[in-house]
């Protein structure tokens, strides 16, 4: 089937620690995949996509590759600071499913000072 | 350009009621889509509507309803309130059927007692 697996969270860093965030996918045909972010008490935020393997995603500092061979996508930042703490979601739209989002279970992340 | 509406933020319904949620779409875009999110479930599709059509179902009983009028805005509604339908409802809107990004509101939250 079509699904979305994230690593477990909460993740914990210090601020302007390195950011890796999980994701695996198992989908048909060619999906596209996306990051979405989370604040507290808000909707879904789209942080960044891509359509095709070997695409990267990148947007305020975090970015993604599409890797088809491993079927991933994982969620990297640099250096990151206390207003990343949210929670983010990977997602993918499969090939013949119009818009319909299939969501990973989410990673909240915890940044501190 | 004004984002995802939805109506209201917070209601507090009682078992056995019902309710309607009414999102507006961003302008231009004609593809809305519903997601369920609980803590328990996560982020789970409930129905797309294209062109005032529904394209796409969940699994979801039939007591959860929608429909789409030709200005693209959207309803849901979910008859015979349950406990366990307490959530956050989210509407996103897309500018095609396929293959394209989708823009959250921020959601409504149900709390049925």
């Amino acid at each position: 089937g079509i699904s979305v697996t994230q690593m477990e969270g909460p993740v914990t860093l210090s601020e302007e620690a390195f950011l890796t965030i999980n994701c695996t996918y198992t989908a048909t045909g060619y999906p596209s995949l996306f990051w979405y972010v989370q604040y507290p008490g808000e909707g879904l935020q789209l942080l960044l996509k891509a359509t095709k393997a070997d695409d990267k995603g990148s947007n305020k500092g975090f970015e993604a590759t599409y890797r088809k061979e491993t079927t991933s996508f994982h969620l990297e930042k640099g250096s990151v600071q206390v207003s990343d703490s949210a929670v983010y979601f990977c997602a993918l739209i499969n090939t013949g499913t119009a818009s319909k989002l299939t969501f990973g279970t989410g990673t909240r992340l915890q940044v501190t000072l | 350009k004004a984002g995802v509406t939805q109506t209201p933020r917070y209601l507090i319904k009682t078992r056995g009621q019902q309710v309607t949620l009414s999102c507006s779409p961003i302008s231009g875009h004609r593809s809305v889509s519903w997601y369920q999110q609980t803590p328990g479930q996560g982020l789970q599709f409930l129905f797309e509507y294209f062109s005032e059509t529904q394209r796409n179902k969940g699994n979801f009983p039939g007591r959860f309803s929608g429909r789409q009028f030709s200005n693209s805005r959207s309803e849901m509604n979910v008859s015979t309130l349950e406990l366990g339908d307490s959530a956050l409802y989210l509407c996103a809107s897309s500018e095609r059927q396929v293959n394209t990004e989708a823009f959250f509101g921020q959601g409504t939250r149900l709390t049925v007692v």
